[in-house]
């Protein structure tokens, strides 16, 4: 079955450390999206690929980074210069198409520890 | 003011009602338009888009989209207690190259048996 697969589902991050939250798909889709959602918030743009080996910055990508080395992966590190990164990590993926919205992963739940 | 306005809830309705949730928007030149569903803890699951003025039907779920009001609502008919989600309004503007979807922060709608 084609999907978006996320993992971890939780992840402890400690003080100063770095971690990485990957996201594949197996869709065939050009577009893929990292969103933050915190509660009571809207979800909030990260970084945003369309093509692979190019992607931009979104709403709030400071503290964060993406690479797109290939078109089924859009790997997010947090790193430590994200001050507040507890959160609930969503991946995304769309055709890039108007018409179309976007499948979503089931999500990486991060906790400062 | 913020891009996309929802209630915020909780909008409570009997099993076998009618829910019918609102969406605002800014951006005068919005394209699309998208609902998703997010059960507790989960990630959102696209439920309908709608493009054109008008009713969109799907099943128990009907889209409906006034361009010159910038509204977009969406109805359930004949509600279920499996229905008890928060409802996600998106839109997509048009900004160039890159058309941004902006989600609203969703109304939480409760079932009641």
């Amino acid at each position: 079955d084609g999907g978006i697969t996320q993992s971890p589902k939780y992840l402890f991050r400690k003080e100063g450390q770095n971690v990485t939250l990957s996201c594949e798909q197996n869709l065939n889709h050009d577009a893929m999206y990292w969103y933050r959602q915190d509660p009571g918030q809207g979800l909030r743009l990260i970084y945003y690929s369309q093509i692979v080996n190019d992607f931009q910055k979104g709403d709030i990508a400071e503290g964060y980074s993406v690479s797109r080395e290939k078109k089924e992966s859009f790997p997010l590190t947090v790193t430590s210069a994200q001050k507040n990164p507890t959160a609930f990590y969503l991946c995304a993926s769309s055709m890039g198409r108007e018409d179309y919205g976007y499948t979503f992963g089931s999500g990486t739940r991060l906790t400062v520890v | 003011q913020k891009e996309v306005e929802q209630n915020s809830g909780p909008l409570s309705v009997p099993e076998g009602a009618i829910a019918s949730l609102n969406c605002t928007y800014s951006d005068r030149g919005s394209q699309s338009f998208f609902w998703y569903r997010q059960y507790s803890g989960k990630s959102p699951e696209l439920i309908m888009s709608i493009y054109s003025n008008g009713d969109k039907e799907d099943g128990r779920f009907t889209a409906q989209l006034n361009k010159a009001s910038q509204y977009v609502s969406l109805l359930i008919r004949d509600s279920q207690p499996s229905d008890s989600a928060t409802y996600l309004c998106a839109v997509r503007g048009d900004s160039g190259g890159y058309q941004k979807v902006t989600f609203g922060t969703g109304t939480k709608l409760q079932v009641i048996p």
